[in-house]
């Protein structure tokens, strides 16, 4: 699976967007973009995940870029459930075990 | 979504003692689960593959005797620590995918916290 990069944490303001980016430069073509996010002492759930087109679901959306060596996931309206730990993976369809990173510490403020 | 259930959410256990953890698919049947530990402040580091009818994969540097794995059922996997010390209090976290599930949509349990004193 390809390396991603996050930044280790990010703040936004309740009601805002949250635009989390990952940077996933060595990606190969079969693999797709997983994010993932882990509210405090609780076990990882999906969000949305993606391979070369943007997507879009009631949590989320997904901007992949042209090249893919990039993603943005995009929570739309913030509110203080959502923060949490959030975690991008570059993933094939191969197998089914997950390597987690660091992910991005995304603290909603009031 | 699909369901998965650990039990228990919080344990605590004296030093030297085994402590059993459950993982199990509610809704759906899992050939294979995942078992995951997490320390504080630090991301899920993959601990074994369990694998139902067969052995479990472990990962490299983690003691299969001291972790004994095993998936009896199509629907339940179970992870004992043995003789536990306190360095192995950690965040214990199962994971699966139904079988209609892309390869990466994995369904975790809510985790368990082991305090060993």
């Amino acid at each position: 699976d390809a390396k991603t990069t996050q930044p280790p944490s990010m703040d936004c303001a309740e009601g805002r967007a949250a635009n989390l980016p990952c940077n996933h430069s060595t990606i190969s073509g079969n693999e797709y973009v997983y994010w993932y996010r882990q509210i405090h002492s609780q076990g990882p759930q999906y969000i949305i995940h993606g391979l070369k087109n943007n997507e879009t679901n009631e949590m989320a959306s997904l901007i992949i870029t042209e090249d893919r060596k990039s993603s943005t996931l995009i929570l739309p309206h913030a509110t203080l459930r959502d923060t949490a730990v959030y975690y991008c993976i570059a993933k094939n369809n191969a197998g089914n075990m997950l390597t987690f990173g660091g992910g991005t510490r995304l603290m909603v403020k009031p | 979504g699909a369901v998965v259930s650990q039990h228990p959410s919080w344990v605590i256990c004296k030093s030297g003692t085994s402590v059993k953890i459950e993982c199990r698919s509610l809704d759906f049947q899992a050939t294979t689960m995942f078992w995951y530990r997490q320390f504080p402040k630090q991301s899920l580091m993959l601990m074994a593959t369990s694998n139902e009818g067969s052995k479990a994969t472990y990962e490299q540097g983690v003691e299969k005797d001291k972790f004994l794995i095993n998936h009896a059922s199509l629907t339940l996997s179970t992870l004992t620590v043995t003789s536990a010390h306190p360095e192995d209090s950690s965040f214990y976290i199962c994971s699966a995918r139904p079988g209609l599930a892309v390869a990466g949509e994995l369904f975790f349990g809510e985790g368990s916290r082991l305090t060993v004193l």
